[in-house]
C-alpha cells in the first residue's frame, strides 16, 4: 500500500544509546518532515526537507540529525539519546504547499530510560 | 513556538449535533490544514483552504478562513461517533522557501456520545 512507513513502531533506549527512526515514503513526495508528539503539547517540528540533499532545521532540531540521500527515504538520527528525547515520532511527505496536505506515518514510541 | 491555537480544548457533544472548531495563528500563511488523529494513531489529513480561499466543503466538513482575523473555523456536521478523535490545524507560513514549514496547534478533543 502506498503511504509512509515508519520503523520501529516501539523502541527502548538506554541514555547515551543512539539510533535511527527510519522513514520511507513511495509516493514521489519532495516535502518529508520529522514531528514529536507529547503530551499537552501537539506536534512539533524537528528537522524538514524539501527534496534530496535539503533538509533544514524545525522548532526543536538540537539532539537530532537528518539526511535525506534518496527522494523516499528521510531517517531520523538520535545521537546521545536523553529523557527528554522520549515521545512519539511522526514522519511525514507531502507533494508541498498548496496542491495538498501532509501524509504521516503511523509513528514510532521510544522510550529513553 | 507554536503557530496556530485551537480552541476550545476539548467538546463533548450528542450524536447528530454540530461540532465547531476555532483555530487561531499568528503570522501570514500559505495555507492552512486540519488534520485528525484516533488514538494512537497517527495524523488523517482533512482539507486544505488556501490564503485566497474563505470557505471549503468536504462531505460534512465546513472550513472557513478570515485572513484579516487570522481565524480558521471547522464546522463537523450530524456528528457520529467515529468522529472521536483529536483534531489539529496546521500552517505553512507566507515566507519564501519556508512554504514546507508546517506548523502544528496543541489540538483539540473531540467526544462524540452516542
Amino acid at each position: 500500500n502506498a503511504g509512509v512507513t515508519q520503523t520501529p513502531k516501539f523502541q527502548v533506549l538506554k541514555t547515551g544509546q543512539s539510533m535511527t527512526l527510519q522513514c520511507a515514503q513511495d509516493m514521489n513526495h519532495e516535502y518529508m518532515s520529522w514531528y514529536r508528539q507529547d503530551p499537552g503539547m501537539g506536534l512539533r517540528l524537528i528537522h524538514y526537507s524539501v527534496g534530496a540533499g535539503i533538509t533544514d532545521q524545525g522548532e526543536v532540531p538540537n539532539g537530532y540529525n537528518v539526511s535525506r540521500s534518496t527522494t523516499e527515504d528521510f531517517p531520523l538520527r538520535l545521537l546521545s539519546a536523553a529523557p527528554s528525547q522520549t515521545s512519539v515520532y511522526f514522519c511525514a511527505s507531502s507533494y508541498g504547499g498548496r496542491v495538498g496536505g501532509y501524509t504521516f506515518g503511523s509513528g514510532t514510541r521510544l522510550t529513553v530510560v | 513556538s507554536q503557530q496556530g491555537e485551537e480552541d476550545p480544548q476539548a467538546l463533548s457533544i450528542q450524536e447528530g449535533e454540530n461540532a465547531t472548531m476555532n483555530c487561531s495563528y499568528k503570522t501570514s500563511i500559505n495555507n492552512l490544514q486540519w488534520y485528525r488523529q484516533n488514538s494512537g494513531r497517527g495524523l488523517v489529513h482533512l482539507i486544505l483552504i488556501r490564503s485566497n480561499e474563505r470557505e471549503k466543503h468536504s462531505g460534512r466538513l465546513r472550513v472557513t478562513l478570515d485572513t484579516s482575523k487570522k481565524s480558521s473555523s471547522l464546522l463537523i456536521t450530524a456528528s457520529r461517533a467515529a468522529d472521536t478523535a483529536s483534531y489539529f490545524c496546521a500552517t505553512e507560513p507566507l515566507i519564501t522557501g519556508a512554504n514546507s514549514k508546517l506548523t502544528f496547534g496543541k489540538g483539540i478533543t473531540l467526544s462524540v456520545r452516542p
